[in-house]
């Protein structure tokens, strides 16, 4: 099947830092998405780009389909943007391992 | 976004019973909706495809006698997970896909069995 890899898997940043998440794939994948897990558990939808980019206030993500890699960037990061960040393609979403990112104040 | 809910949010049961867990589209119909287990500190593992009016497509290794899987309407999808045992014990999400290709997920279940 195809691999996922994420990096970093952990990210400690000062408040008001940005910061830039990696995924790359071994082969080509669709229906691409972005999400946000909080320490709750929840999981938050951040962007479905299965290519071209995107921008949501402080964040934005590009997804580059024939070089099989996606981007997310978080600008001036704040403490509510700890958790885990994931990446997953697929219809049935097939998950990265996640980078873990915590923001000190 | 769309709205899923799942419940319950939480439960504590003993080793051998049933535990029943519903995923819910509050705001949208959805023809496909997904379980996924994730065990701590790692990532969410698919475990079956639910199809509103038909039988569900389980993963490699995931016992389809075990997790029972209902999707009998276009809101609402349940995991039954039966004679539950320690093992069993994990965080369910399900999720819900708008028929845009894109899913929305559920807020998750914790389940421990003791």
């Amino acid at each position: 099947g195809i691999q996922v890899e994420q990096s970093p898997p952990d990210l400690i940043l000062q408040e008001g830092a940005n910061s830039t998440l990696r995924c790359n794939f071994s082969d080509s994948v669709n229906n691409l998405q972005w999400f946000h897990q909080n320490p709750w558990g929840q999981l938050i939808n951040l962007f479905y780009i299965p290519s071209g980019t995107k921008q949501n206030g402080r964040l934005s993500a590009t997804t580059v389909a024939t070089e099989r890699y996606s981007l997310l960037y978080i600008s001036s990061s704040q403490t509510t943007d700890s958790g885990v960040y994931f990446c997953a393609f697929g219809t049935a979403l097939i998950f990265g391992k996640g980078t873990t990112l915590s923001v000190s104040s | 976004g769309a709205v899923v809910s799942q419940h319950p949010s939480w439960v504590i049961c003993k080793s051998g019973t049933s535990v029943k867990i519903e995923c819910r589209s509050l705001d949208f119909q959805a023809t496909t909706m997904f379980w996924y287990r994730q065990f701590p500190k790692q990532s969410l593992m698919l475990m079956a495809t639910s199809n509103e009016g038909s039988k569900a497509t389980y993963e490699q290794g995931v016992e389809k006698d075990k997790f029972l899987i209902n999707h009998a309407s276009l809101t609402l999808s349940t995991l039954t997970v039966t004679s539950a045992h320690p093992e069993d014990s994990s965080f369910y999400i399900c999720s819900a896909d708008t028929g845009a290709n894109e899913q929305f997920f559920g807020p998750g279940t914790r389940l421990t069995v003791l």
